[in-house]
């Protein structure tokens, strides 16, 4: 399997503009999750999936930020209208079921100017 | 105060020295208990994974958990350059069905 993947891999824009980020779980994973990670904050859970269905999205900092999941094998997660506070790496990761193991991808690191 | 600490680092160490990465928690709830290796930009890899108390050996890698002290541990034996990463405890309450993790201790072993 490929893999958890994600994509852009870089992100680069400018104050006020939206942003989409993707993310491909591993074929045959339930489970989602969005994660932001910063210095300053470490690793974030900002929102997570079981069976395409939003569970938890008290990590989510504000309503410019949306996550969907239409299907098993896609997510995406918005940010709109971006700020430069949201400079950061995000991953996604996937897992069988939500308690089990997850797997990360390479990460988006979105740099907001 | 956070539910996962972890000692903050960084940590450098010569070739071949015993490494110990260290993690404390508060809540009881936990049940799993995980270490992964993040390489720099790149994404956590899982490294170990426990469910109970005790230790568990993979290789130079031994993973400890003492639930009665809210503790775990991750020691590296011989380490190697190889070894510089960012080490991350992970923690999961299967209740909540989600993972909670620590900072990192970002660690460099020289050659």
């Amino acid at each position: 399997d490929a893999g958890v993947i994600q994509s852009p891999r870089h992100e680069v824009t400018e104050m006020g503009q939206e942003v989409t980020l993707r993310c491909k779980p591993i074929s045959g994973h339930n489970s989602l999750f969005w994660y932001r990670q910063t210095m300053m904050r470490g690793l974030e859970l900002l929102i997570y999936f079981n069976n395409n269905v939003p569970i938890d999205d008290s990590g989510m900092p504000e309503d410019r930020f949306s996550a969907k999941m239409p299907n098993a094998s896609f997510s995406t997660l918005k940010i709109q209208p971006s700020e430069p506070r949201d400079s950061a790496v995000y991953f996604c990761a996937s897992s069988v079921d939500r308690q089990d193991i997850q797997y990360f991808g390479a990460g988006t690191r979105l740099s907001v100017l | 105060q956070k539910e996962v600490e972890q000692d903050p680092g960084p940590l450098s160490v010569p070739e071949g020295a015993i490494v110990s990465l260290n993690c404390t928690y508060s809540n009881s709830a936990f049940q799993y208990f995980m270490w992964y290796r993040q390489y720099s930009r790149k994404g956590p890899e899982l490294l170990m994974y426990t469910y109970s108390s005790g230790n568990k050996e993979d290789g130079r890698f031994t993973a400890q958990v003492d639930k009665s002290s809210k503790y775990i541990s991750l020691f590296i034996r011989d380490s190697q350059p190889s070894d510089s990463a960012t080490y991350l405890c992970a923690m999961t309450n299967t209740n909540a069905g989600k993972s909670t993790f620590g900072d990192g201790t970002t660690l460099t072993v020289k050659p």
